[in-house]
């Protein structure tokens, strides 16, 4: 039972690249979380979804995208990264109005 | 938007007790939540309490809930250097379309000095 697994763990990208972080989870949860973590910001909300098939903005949409094509994976999209998207990702499942349980993180980094 | 306020800095020596304060706008809010984050890891939940409770004590943990106040807090007994991490504060609320959608303060880091 791994949890939460995000991958990259790390990645370096160029201004105007795209890349996709892949979420995956092995609890059955419904509800799905894409935080950002940046110093002196706590977490902010990306994207989130409740749902196979289903997605919602949270409070930081701009210049990401998501996906639920199956319940146990999230996908955040970046289509033309930015070096304002520098940051540490976080996926975090969570069942109900219970415990979220967050993945490792993903280390972005945009040059 | 809802918000959650912590302060973000907090040093004791080690065998001293902490505690780590949070307060919240959110007068809907169901769950309070305590996070600890240790560098270069995601969080894990620590403890959290229902709405309806003015107390939770959990070994070295002890949350107090004044509702009126909307106020949290964590007091950690006997802190020890391993205690040494971010710890958030989290208040989750019901949002439209059925979902719950946690709020996070910023997180406060906690340095015990030996």
């Amino acid at each position: 039972n791994a949890g939460v697994t995000q991958t990259p763990k790390f990645r370096v990208l160029k201004t105007g690249q795209s890349m996709t972080l892949l979420c995956a989870q092995d609890m059955n949860h419904e509800y799905m979380y894409w935080y950002r973590q940046d110093p002196g910001m706590g977490l902010r909300l990306i994207h989130y979804s409740v749902g196979e098939g289903t997605t919602a903005k949270g409070e930081v949409p701009d210049g990401y995208n998501v996906s639920r094509l199956k319940k146990q994976n999230f996908l955040l999209g970046l289509e033309s990264a930015a070096p304002s998207q520098t940051s540490v990702y976080f996926c975090a499942a969570r069942v109900g109005s219970g415990e979220q349980y967050f993945g490792p993180g993903t280390r972005l980094t945009v040059t | 938007g809802e918000d959650v306020e912590q302060s973000l800095f907090l040093s004791v020596r080690e065998g001293d007790s902490s505690v780590i304060n949070c307060t919240y706008t959110d007068s809907s809010s169901t769950y309070l939540y305590w996070y600890k984050q240790e560098p270069g890891a995601g969080l894990q939940l620590l403890t959290y309490i229902f709405s309806n409770m003015d107390m939770k004590q959990d070994q070295r943990l002890t949350v107090l809930l004044n509702k009126k106040d909307k106020h949290l807090s964590l007091r950690i007994a006997d802190t020890q250097t391993g205690d040494s991490a971010i710890y958030f504060c989290a208040e989750s609320s019901y949002a439209s379309g059925g979902s719950y959608i946690p709020t996070f303060g910023r997180g406060t880091s906690l340095i015990v000095h030996p």
